[in-house]
């Protein structure tokens, strides 16, 4: 069983660079899946913020490129999430999530199969 | 990016309705269409992928359709464990965007 679990700080100062972590348990982060970073915040719904690949390939949401650094530590076995110039617009909770690809009928289908349980970042003076 | 619009935002249904939540793609996503469930302070669980291909371990009672831009999910008859808030997502393109969520409450 796949377990993925965030962990970073809690509370943190505007203009400031947030930097969590999402440790993978129970499965290889070098294994053929992606591995994304999505955020809630509060009383809202779902943001993708961008995904990585064990080569460190990645993706990311336009909306935030400009900010967004994912990288990947395989002796770990974990990835980890940078978002520098924060504001409290980037107050959320942020789960991890793993990306699979599996093929239907010939086409191949993506979806995120196992989530952390979440994480809550508030930003504020 | 594609926009994914929910309808509705919330409804109100008994144990035993059946539920049908709409989502509708800004564009042709074809058949990459996801389906998640989300309870207070939990994370979201996939239900269905690939519109109509359900999870390992999700009731029968739910079910996808649809094709392009218009996609349903439909819960058969709804139970107690039911009541949640119920997302799309497309996996057509990136980014990767959600529904802004269907809350399913009880009446």
């Amino acid at each position: 069983q796949v377990q993925l679990q965030e962990s970073g700080p809690g509370l943190m100062k505007p203009s400031g660079t947030l930097s969590l972590t999402c440790a993978v348990s129970g499965g290889s982060i070098s294994s053929s899946n992606w591995w994304s970073w999505v955020r809630q915040p509060p009383g809202k719904g779902l943001e993708w913020i961008g995904e990585i690949y064990h080569s460190g390939s990645t993706n990311y949401n336009p909306s935030l490129k400009s900010r967004v650094t994912i990288s990947v530590d395989k002796s770990k076995n974990q990835f980890s999430l940078r978002l520098s110039s924060v504001t409290a617009a980037d107050t959320a909770v942020y789960y991890c999530a793993r990306g699979v690809v599996v093929v239907v009928a010939a086409t191949p289908h993506y979806y995120f199969d196992y989530w952390g349980q979440g994480t809550l970042v508030t930003v504020s003076s | 990016d594609i926009q994914m619009t929910q309808s509705p935002s919330s409804l109100s249904a008994s144990v035993g309705d059946r539920v049908t939540i709409t989502c509708r793609a800004s564009q042709s996503i074809s058949s990459f269409l996801n389906w998640f469930q989300q309870k207070p302070g939990k994370a979201p669980k996939l239900l269905i992928y690939g519109v109509f291909s359900l999870q390992s371990g999700v009731p029968s009672r739910f079910s996808g359709s649809g094709s392009g831009t218009d996609f349903t999910l439909t819960i058969s008859s709804l139970q107690p464990e039911d009541f949640a808030t119920y997302y799309c997502q497309q996996s057509y393109s990136i980014p990767r965007t959600f529904g802004q969520g269907t809350k399913v409450e009880i009446k």
